[in-house]
């Protein structure tokens, strides 16, 4: 079975610091992975996904993710943080079994911005 | 603009109530799923269902039931509900296949089993 390990739980960055949510997964085929935010009292959205196309996926409010095989990893940045980043970010794979195609999500990382 | 509508944000019901919790989708998707998030756990898959009056079991499907209808509504069912139900559900759809596996969520249903 497939799974996807974001290494800590809860992260504050101060603002206009550099953002660094990591996830590693594992995968025995080359994997589709995404990043999904959810800002409290709300469903997730998708910040950004990789296909097999560019290792380094731009996606909305200024995130960027790259795909690293050799290390299995899919750590998501951010150059400044802002306060309105505060949320909290879903690492995914989606992987094939018994002939369907199921996203599998990390923990979930909180980050906290500081004024 | 995508929707994925789910008909109750906040529930509060008794030990041993059944417990309708209902999604519906505007896009047309094949796909549609119940996921329970609970802290430190992330997003657990319930039942899932890929077309009309299909369904299969995900990860955690004791205690649940789902109806799909019609496409673009997908029920979870909890026939006896108990405190460690006690929840946020999400409701998501996709498009058929593989695709890009990108799923449109719900805002959620927050329940709460006393």
């Amino acid at each position: 079975a497939q799974s996807v390990t974001q290494l800590g739980s809860h992260v504050s960055v101060s603002e206009g610091a550099l953002v660094l949510l990591r996830c590693n997964y594992s995968s025995s085929v080359p994997p589709y992975l995404f990043w999904y935010v959810q800002y409290p009292n709300q469903g997730l959205q998708l910040l950004l996904k990789y296909t097999s196309a560019a290792t380094l996926v731009k996606g909305i409010n200024g995130f960027e993710a790259e795909f690293k095989k050799s290390e299995t990893s899919f750590h998501l940045t951010k150059p400044s943080a802002h306060m309105s980043d505060a949320a909290e970010y879903f690492c995914a794979v989606l992987y094939s079994g018994a002939g369907s195609y199921q996203l599998t999500f990390g923990k979930g990382t909180k980050l906290s911005v500081i004024p | 603009d995508v929707k994925v509508t789910q008909s109750s944000r906040y529930l509060v019901k008794r030990t041993g109530e059944k417990v309708f919790l209902e999604c519906v989708q505007d896009m047309d998707h094949e796909n549609m799923f119940w996921y329970r998030q609970d802290p430190g756990l992330g997003l657990r898959l319930i039942y899932f269902s890929y077309d009309v009056k299909m369904k299969e079991k995900g990860d955690i499907p004791e205690g649940y039931s789902v109806s799909r209808e019609k496409k673009e509504r997908f029920s979870l069912i909890l026939e006896s509900a108990s405190t460690n139900q006690t929840s946020m559900y999400l409701c998501a759809s996709r498009t058929g296949g593989a695709g890009t596996g990108e799923l449109f969520f719900g805002e959620g249903s927050r329940l709460t089993v006393l």
